[in-house]
């Protein structure tokens, strides 16, 4: 089965800092990745998605994503933080060919310090 | 726009009575999904349909069940509410066709006393 792993559930960064989220996952087919963000009593939303083709992702709001198959990685990055960052960030996999489902990590909660 | 959206988005209810969340999409999907959402677990697939007249179990499906009688609706319902099913309840859809982009609601609130 499919899993998600994401490392820390609550990370603080400072203002204009670089933002790091990880996330590391287990998949038996080839994976598609995504990233969801969640605001304070919003639901998700979609931030980036890997497929197939080119590895480094861009998204919304200045994230990015990379793709690296050797470390089973999808790290989400964003070169400097801003105070409107604030929220919860899921990663998630898709469970398996033919089937839409998708496999969500615990989340991470990023703090931004001003 | 299209969108989907959840009502009501917060209700509190006794344990033992019969609970139901209602979620609406105009992204004219035929895969919707039901998660609940709790502290230290993420989200957690409760059932999911990928057309009308078909439903599926996911990973925490006891004590609930969900109906698809049109494309647009996929109505949850709590048969017998416990105060252990005190969650936040999101519907998701996705296009299918390899798609996997699921689009998420407002969420519901629900509290069992």
């Amino acid at each position: 089965a499919q899993s998600v792993t994401q490392l820390g559930s609550h990370v603080s960064v400072s203002e204009g800092a670089l933002v790091l989220l990880r996330c590391n996952y287990s998949s038996s087919v080839p994976p598609y990745l995504f990233w969801y963000v969640q605001y304070p009593n919003q639901g998700l939303q979609l931030l980036l998605k890997y497929t197939t083709g080119a590895t480094l992702v861009k998204g919304i709001n200045g994230f990015e994503a990379e793709f690296k198959k050797s470390e089973t990685s999808f790290h989400l990055t964003k070169p400097s933080a801003h105070m409107s960052d604030a929220a919860e960030y899921f990663c998630a996999v898709r469970a398996s060919f033919g089937n839409e489902k998708l496999t969500f990590g615990t989340g991470t909660r990023l703090t931004i310090i001003p | 726009d299209a969108e989907i959206t959840q009502s009501p988005r917060h209700k509190i209810t006794e344990t033992g009575r019969q609970v139901t969340l209602a979620c609406h999409q105009t992204w004219n999907h035929n895969n919707m999904f039901w998660y609940r959402q709790d502290l230290g677990h993420g989200l957690r697939l409760i059932h999911y349909s990928y057309g009308v007249q078909d439903t599926n179990k996911g990973e925490v499906s006891d004590g609930y069940s969900v109906s698809r009688s049109n494309t647009e609706d996929l109505p949850l319902t709590l048969e017998s509410a416990a105060s252990s099913q005190t969650s936040v309840y999101f519907c998701a859809s996705s296009g299918g066709q390899g798609a996997y982009t699921q689009y998420f609601g407002p969420g519901t609130r629900l509290t069992v006393l």
